[in-house]
């Protein structure tokens, strides 16, 4: 079975600086892709970034990054340069590969401050 | 990017009648879509897969007599959601396979009231 978990409910950032949102997850499946989403507060899901789990380099999309560390099993999103609209939930999900639904984590609210 | 629709963005209802929301995929064909709630300030959880001509596949726990599910084409799939009680208030929102392998988009979800 899949686990995803998010240990941050609430995260806090100045403006301009970077931050990092937390995220391990636990699968028997050798074979796996992991996902970044953003949810602001109109509800709909942004997908941010993707990681592949036989990817050998971590992912980038512009200010977004993920640091893969595939024997710790954590999918760390880094957001650079905070910018006020980036105040949001975000939430990492897990797919095993060959399947299509998402498992989701409970998601981390970012507030960037001014 | 690939663009998903859901209609209504909201709706209230009244207790024991039915609801039925749409996905649509507006610039894309989906074989697969799917059907996921959002009770608030909680995560998305999957209720079903919808595929495209064929029965659809629900998780465990999820009700199907009371969440209907037809995807009759490969650009929209709908949800029904009959006889609804106060307790089906929730968030729901629509995904579907994007152009890569490696991506979901999706739709900017219904909000469901039911008085």
């Amino acid at each position: 079975a899949q686990k995803i978990t998010q240990t941050q409910p609430g995260m806090f950032v100045q403006e301009k600086e970077a931050v990092t949102l937390d995220c391990t997850y636990d699968t028997s499946d050798p074979s796996y892709g992991l996902f970044w989403y953003k949810q602001p507060s109109s509800g709909e899901m942004i997908f941010l970034i993707y990681q592949g789990s036989y990817d050998q380099q971590n992912a980038t999309e512009g200010r977004y990054s993920l640091n893969f560390q595939k024997a710790r099993k954590s999918a760390n999103l880094v957001i650079s340069a905070s910018q006020l609209g980036d105040s949001a939930m975000y939430f990492c999900a897990m797919r095993r590969t060959g399947a299509n639904n998402l498992f989701f984590g409970t998601g981390t609210r970012l507030t960037v401050i001014p | 990017g690939a663009v998903v629709s859901q209609h209504p963005s909201w709706v209230i209802c009244k207790s024991g009648t039915s609801v039925k929301i749409e996905c649509r995929s507006l610039d894309f064909q989906a074989t697969t879509m799917f059907w996921y709630r959002q009770f608030p300030k909680q995560s998305l959880m999957l209720m079903a897969t919808s595929n495209e001509g064929s029965k659809a596949t629900y998780e465990q726990g999820v009700e199907k007599d009371k969440f209907l599910i037809n995807h009759a084409s490969l650009t929209l799939s709908t949800l029904t959601v009959t006889s609804a009680h106060p307790e089906d208030s929730s968030f729901y929102i629509c995904s579907a396979g994007g152009l890569a392998a490696d991506t979901q988009y999706f739709g900017p979800g219904t909000r469901l009231t039911v008085l």
